[in-house]
């Protein structure tokens, strides 16, 4: 069945330097959407952002991804980490015809620290 | 702040008890999901609803878990047993479509302990 994997599950990182969190995928289908939900302590988690375009470059609130399907990717970037970041963050994926609900990937928590 | 609106915020529940959940989607949102945050972090789907029909549920929830969404009603989640095992952090999410690209908006989630 479909499935999301996020290797890291824990990533440290000193404010100011980039941001990475992978995300790969696997689906049959051929047309994922694929997302990236963050979820900060005691709030709901929210999306970040998402994407079905091949190569195509999303990006908001300084944070960037692009979906590769050749790779079967989709890593979550930023280009400077900030404390605010901290954060758990999860990949999704969601594909027409793979049922009915999005599958999340087991999460990343980002500890960015000064 | 959220719009889907998850009541208690807590649940604190001894083993064999029965435990119910309550969930307001966003409005206008015809697609209700629960979800199951285990002590990992990792998000187990559970349920989703469109309307008030099931659209898709997991094994577990076939046998000790029940859900609803009654026209009119807060959507509700209720574990007819609870085991120490189902302690968790259960989110209630709408979507505006079942649509396989449909954005989910969450709720802060009810956590329930079972002692």
């Amino acid at each position: 069945g479909d499935s999301v994997t996020q290797t890291e599950g824990l990533v440290t990182l000193t404010e100011g330097l980039p941001v990475m969190l992978n995300c790969t995928y696997q689906t049959i289908y051929s047309n994922p959407f694929l997302f990236w939900y963050v979820h900060y302590l005691n709030e709901s988690p929210r999306l970040l952002l998402k994407s079905s375009t091949d190569n195509k470059r999303t990006e908001h609130q300084g944070f960037h991804a692009t979906l590769h399907k050749s790779s079967s990717s989709f890593h979550l970037q930023k280009s400077s980490a900030q404390l605010s970041d901290s954060a758990l963050y999860y990949c999704a994926l969601s594909a027409r015809n793979s049922g009915t609900y999005q599958r999340f990937g087991t999460g990343t928590k980002l500890q960015v620290v000064p | 702040n959220s719009k889907v609106i998850q009541t208690p915020r807590y649940l604190v529940k001894g083993q064999g008890q029965k435990a119910k959940m309550r969930c307001i989607p966003e409005k206008g949102h015809p697609v209700v999901f629960w979800y199951q945050q285990n002590k990992n972090n990792e998000f187990k789907f559970l349920i989703n609803f469109q309307n008030q029909e099931v659209l898709q549920q997991i094994d577990m929830t076939e046998k000790r878990f029940s859900a609803e969404c009654p026209s009119n009603s807060p959507c509700s989640l209720e574990i007819q047993s609870s085991e120490a095992g189902d302690s968790a952090l259960y989110l209630c999410a709408s979507s505006l479509s079942r649509d396989w690209g449909g954005t989910l908006y969450f709720g802060a989630g009810t956590r329930l302990s079972v002692l």
